[in-house]
C-alpha cells in the first residue's frame, strides 16, 4: 500500500537561509509521481514541485528543488532563500500512475509547518 | 479562467444532521475528488468521480456519498453527522488523460469548505 512519511512536524529557520523538509515514501508501484503542495492559513493547495519516478533529473521550479534518492524512497523538498511568505504547511504527496490514467488517487503526508523568522 | 471553486466556504451543522457541499471543477477538468483534511493533518483521500460515477472510494463509511452532474461539477453529502466530521473538505479537479506530467501539473485544488460540527 502506498504511504507518505513526513517526520518534522515542524521547524524554524532563519530568513533568508535554505530549508530541507523531510519526505519518504513506499509504493510496490514502479511508476509513480511525487509532489509538493504548500498550504497557506488560506486552506488552498498550492502545487511547487513534481518528480516522476523515472526522471533522471531531479526537478526544480524556481527556488524549490526536489531531492529525488529513488533508492532510499525519499523525495525531500529544498527550498533555497528562504521568505517570510514561505510560512505554511508543506505537505508530500504521491501519486501511482498505472498507465497514463488519472484514476489514481494522491496520498498525502502528516505535512510539516515551516515558519520563516526575520 | 476560473479555478476549482467550492460553495460554501464555512458551514456549522449539529450533530445528526445532515450537510451538501458543492464543487465546481477548473474549466476544462472532467474528474473530481474530494479529501477530508482534519485540524494538523494531512488530508485524507474520500473518494473520485468521473463520467458521473464514483471511480474509486478512500476508507470512509458510506455516510459519505457524492454525486457527478454532467457539467462535472459534483457534492458531497455527508448524512448523521458526528463530531469527528468536522474538518476542511477540499475538492481537487483534474483531466482523466493525458501524460503523467499534464496529470501532475493539472491536478488543482479549491480552497476548501471548513465543516464544524458542534
Amino acid at each position: 500500500a502506498q504511504k507518505i512519511t513526513q517526520t518534522q512536524p515542524g521547524m524554524f529557520v532563519q530568513e533568508k537561509e535554505a530549508v530541507t523538509l523531510d519526505c519518504t515514501y513506499d509504493t510496490s508501484d514502479p511508476s509513480y509521481g511525487l509532489f509538493w503542495y504548500k498550504q497557506p492559513s488560506s486552506g488552498e493547495m498550492i502545487f511547487l514541485i513534481y518528480q516522476g519516478s523515472y526522471d533522471q533529473q531531479n526537478a526544480t521550479e524556481g527556488r524549490y528543488s526536489l531531492n529525488f534518492q529513488k533508492a532510499r524512497k525519499s523525495a525531500n523538498l529544498v527550498i533555497s532563500a528562504s521568505q517570510l511568505g514561505d510560512s505554511a504547511m508543506y505537505f508530500c504527496a504521491m501519486r501511482e500512475l498505472p498507465g497514463y490514467s488519472s484514476a489514481s488517487k494522491i496520498i498525502f503526508g502528516s505535512g510539516t509547518r515551516l515558519s520563516i523568522r526575520p | 479562467d476560473a479555478g476549482v471553486t467550492q460553495s460554501p466556504t464555512h458551514l456549522i451543522k449539529t450533530r445528526g444532521q445532515q450537510v451538501t457541499l458543492r464543487c465546481s471543477p477548473k474549466s476544462g477538468h472532467d474528474t473530481v475528488s474530494w479529501y477530508q483534511q482534519a485540524l494538523g493533518q494531512g488530508p485524507q483521500f474520500i473518494f473520485q468521480y468521473y463520467e458521473e460515477e464514483e471511480r474509486q472510494r478512500g476508507n470512509f463509511p458510506d455516510r459519505f456519498s457524492g454525486h457527478q452532474f454532467p457539467n462535472y461539477s459534483s457534492e458531497l453529502n455527508v448524512n448523521a453527522l458526528l463530531l469527528g466530521d468536522s474538518a476542511l473538505y477540499l475538492c481537487a479537479s483534474s483531466l482523466s488523460d493525458g501524460t503523467a506530467v499534464q496529470l501532475a501539473y493539472g491536478y488543482t485544488f479549491g480552497s476548501g469548505t471548513r465543516l464544524t460540527v458542534v
